[in-house]
């Protein structure tokens, strides 16, 4: 089971470039890289996914390097209302088979500042 | 129609009382999820269901008992629970795997006095 590891804790500024880096050393061949936020007092919210390279939606972005040891998600221009949890979580999905269980990290609480 | 929805959002309640946290999705999704948190730290994953079958029990005390009884319900029943079970009790469903999108409702808060 790859065991993931975030910053504890970061912050920034309106209108700067957040980038979060997770570190995933034992991903295996089929895991997939997954970020949620979360508000408090509510649930995560999906916000990516990705296998390899690059991977690019409305709210964020997120690189994996070749060897897939490690991911970055982006947020380009953060907000206060970006104040939040981000967890990432790998993994491949085998719910059926009972091989995987979905385990969220310690997560990184990102403060959005004026 | 993209909402988990649960039912109740607070929920106050004894060590004898016996109690159900409901939770409900339309999406078709057939994996669905409870989740335990606890304050400022991550969600624990406790039960999955999969095509309505039970899939995964992560070591739950038997005082939390679950039930899919269709596809698109997922109960938690509570009995004799202890005031460290306090906390916001999560459900979500996925497609059929968890590596799609796991979509969240706003979770139960729980206390246990």
């Amino acid at each position: 089971l790859a065991k993931t590891t975030q910053p504890i804790s970061m912050d920034s500024y309106e209108g700067q470039e957040v980038n979060i880096t997770c570190s995933h050393n034992n991903i295996a061949t089929n895991d997939y890289i997954t970020w949620y936020q979360q508000f408090p007092s509510q649930g995560p919210r999906f916000i990516i996914q990705g296998y390899k390279t690059k991977v690019t939606n409305e709210v964020a972005s997120l690189f994996i390097p070749a060897d897939r040891k490690s991911s970055t998600l982006s947020l380009p221009r953060v907000s206060l209302s970006d104040t939040a949890v981000y967890y990432c979580l790998v993994g491949d999905g085998a719910i059926a088979g009972g091989s995987y269980i979905p385990t969220f990290g310690r997560g990184t609480s990102l403060i959005v500042h004026p | 129609d993209t909402e988990v929805t649960q039912t109740p959002k607070h929920l106050v309640m004894g060590m004898t009382n016996k109690k159900s946290l409901k939770c409900e999705q339309h999406m078709g999704h057939r994996a669905m999820y409870w989740y335990k948190q606890k304050a400022k730290k991550p969600p624990e994953l406790m039960f999955v269901y999969s095509y309505e079958k039970l899939s995964i029990n992560e070591s739950v005390p038997s005082r939390f008992s679950p039930e899919c009884p269709n596809s698109s319900l997922l109960n938690l029943h509570l009995h004799a629970l202890q005031p460290e079970d306090s906390a916001l009790y999560l459900c979500a469903s996925s497609q059929d795997s968890a590596t799609d999108t796991q979509y969240f409702g706003p979770g139960t808060r729980l206390t246990v006095l």
